[in-house]
């Protein structure tokens, strides 16, 4: 129950195109979303978040919907850019937990 | 800031042998999280401290594993002795849980080799 599954395993997108990664959970207690960012040689890094009181939040071409019924939220990423290649880590928690859950990450490459 | 910074960058060393990983996080944050990742098993978290107390370290797969922290801006991970399986990069993350930031703060990481 503290799974959180994150689909696909790897994705290939030609630039300027629309990058789609997906993550369900099933702890109905999470109430928090962060999305990461890790580029080769570093650690991961917070990119965006969401709080199930909203369905959708926006941070320039990064976009998080969230779907509370079916469990799911996913990552869009307007415009992709070689620059976004990168692995991407979808995660939940309860909000004042001091564990976040990480899904297993997504290889993107963006196609130059 | 410095961020939290790990050392060393690259460990490369011969089965049997004793590796200390070691990672300052950043000032004022009272939780600090090992974690290793893989190809494989992506990223498991071994074990997190909180203002310098293990809290749980029920992801550190072997009595080969121990890590510390004897004061607030530093932690060791040890292994002792090392093996092939254990190469790997290995993560040292920082938080303060407070109301404008949520979440961890990685160091870039250290990456063993066990030969």
């Amino acid at each position: 129950q503290q799974q959180v599954k994150q689909s696909p395993q790897s994705l290939i997108v030609q630039k300027g195109g629309i990058s789609i990664i997906n993550c369900a959970y099933e702890n109905t207690a999470f109430d928090y979303f962060p999305w990461y960012q890790q580029f080769p040689g570093k650690g991961p890094a917070l990119l965006i978040a969401i709080r199930p009181d909203v369905s959708e939040k926006k941070e320039g071409r990064f976009t998080i919907s969230f779907n509370k019924s079916a469990k799911q939220f996913s990552l869009h990423i307007m415009d992709s850019q070689p620059g976004d290649s990168a692995t991407y880590f979808c995660a939940a928690s309860k909000w004042g937990d001091d564990k976040i859950i990480f899904g297993k990450g997504t290889r993107l490459h963006i196609l130059p | 800031d410095a961020g939290v910074i790990q050392s060393p960058r690259h460990e490369v060393t011969e089965m049997g042998q004793e590796v200390t990983l070691r990672c300052k996080p950043i000032s004022g944050h009272d939780y600090l999280f090992w974690y290793r990742q893989t190809m494989m098993r992506g990223l498991e978290l071994l074990i997190y401290f909180n203002n310098n107390v293990p809290i749980d370290d029920s992801g550190m797969p072997e009595d080969r594993f121990s890590a510390k922290m004897p004061n607030a801006s530093f932690s060791t991970l040890k292994i002792q002795p090392s093996e092939p399986r254990d190469s790997a990069v290995y993560f040292c993350a920082s938080s303060f849980f407070g109301t404008e930031f949520y979440g961890y703060t990685f160091g870039s990481g250290t990456r063993l080799t066990v030969v």
